[in-house]
């Protein structure tokens, strides 16, 4: 079963820019989420996905962070324009419901850099 | 306010050593996860703990939890470099889980 896949795995872009992150979740899992990792730090979740519906965004960023998740399966995180503290690791998981009933699993994260 | 604390933060230990990794909760849950993270990678689950008392071992890594005390352990046996990598417990609350900031493991030969 293939994982969580993500690109780009890196980004550098200098703040005011804007930049996307793209995820594929595993096949047939229904939730998505987006979490934000600060090095150092635990993940913060930034916005969870049912299919295709939000089911929580209350961490999200909305002035500067949108995500869509189209036909309720790949996603994207979009973020602008960008702040020296958003440089983090970004990263996509997916399980197969909601909630918190079911094991997420990741995938390798993006890694972004604002100068 | 779900909050989540882990202790150590940061732990450098010999090989063929013992050690337990704490996890207290601040209300209340109902299921809570160990994650492992190695440096530049991406986060795989461990345990998943669902009830009190429960206990789950996976070679050299135990997991158990305590709802009454709010608090869940890893224990690490007879350590080997293999488990030096970033170690974090994850509690579920109101749709979501909340994360402790993370134990790094260091494992010295």
């Amino acid at each position: 079963e293939a994982g969580v896949a993500q690109s780009p795995r890196y980004k550098i872009i200098e703040k005011r820019q804007s930049v996307a992150f793209w995820c594929n979740p595993i096949s047939g899992h229904a939730t998505l989420y987006w979490y934000q990792q600060i090095l150092g730090q635990g993940p913060k979740l930034l916005i969870q996905f049912q299919n295709n519906g939000v089911v929580d965004d209350s961490q999200l960023p909305k002035d500067r962070f949108s995500a869509e998740r189209l036909k309720g399966v790949d996603s994207t995180l979009k973020i602008q324009p960008a702040k020296l503290e958003d440089s983090a690791v970004y990263l996509c998981a997916s399980s197969r419901t909601s909630g918190t009933t079911d094991t997420q699993y990741f995938g390798p994260g993006t890694r972004l850099t604002v100068l | 306010e779900l909050k989540v604390e882990q202790n150590p933060l940061f732990l450098s230990m010999q090989e063929g050593k013992n050690y337990t990794i704490y996890c207290n909760y601040s209300t209340t849950s109902d299921r809570l996860y160990w994650y492992r993270q190695d440096p530049g990678k991406s986060l795989e689950s461990l345990f998943v703990l669902l009830s009190n008392g429960a206990v789950k071992q996976e070679g050299r890594l135990m997991a158990s939890l305590d709802t009454k005390a709010r608090l869940s352990t890893l224990h690490i046996t007879a350590a080997v470099h293999d488990l030096s990598a970033t170690y974090f417990c994850a509690v579920s609350g109101n749709y979501q889980l909340i994360w402790g900031a993370g134990t790094k493991l260091i494992i010295k030969p």
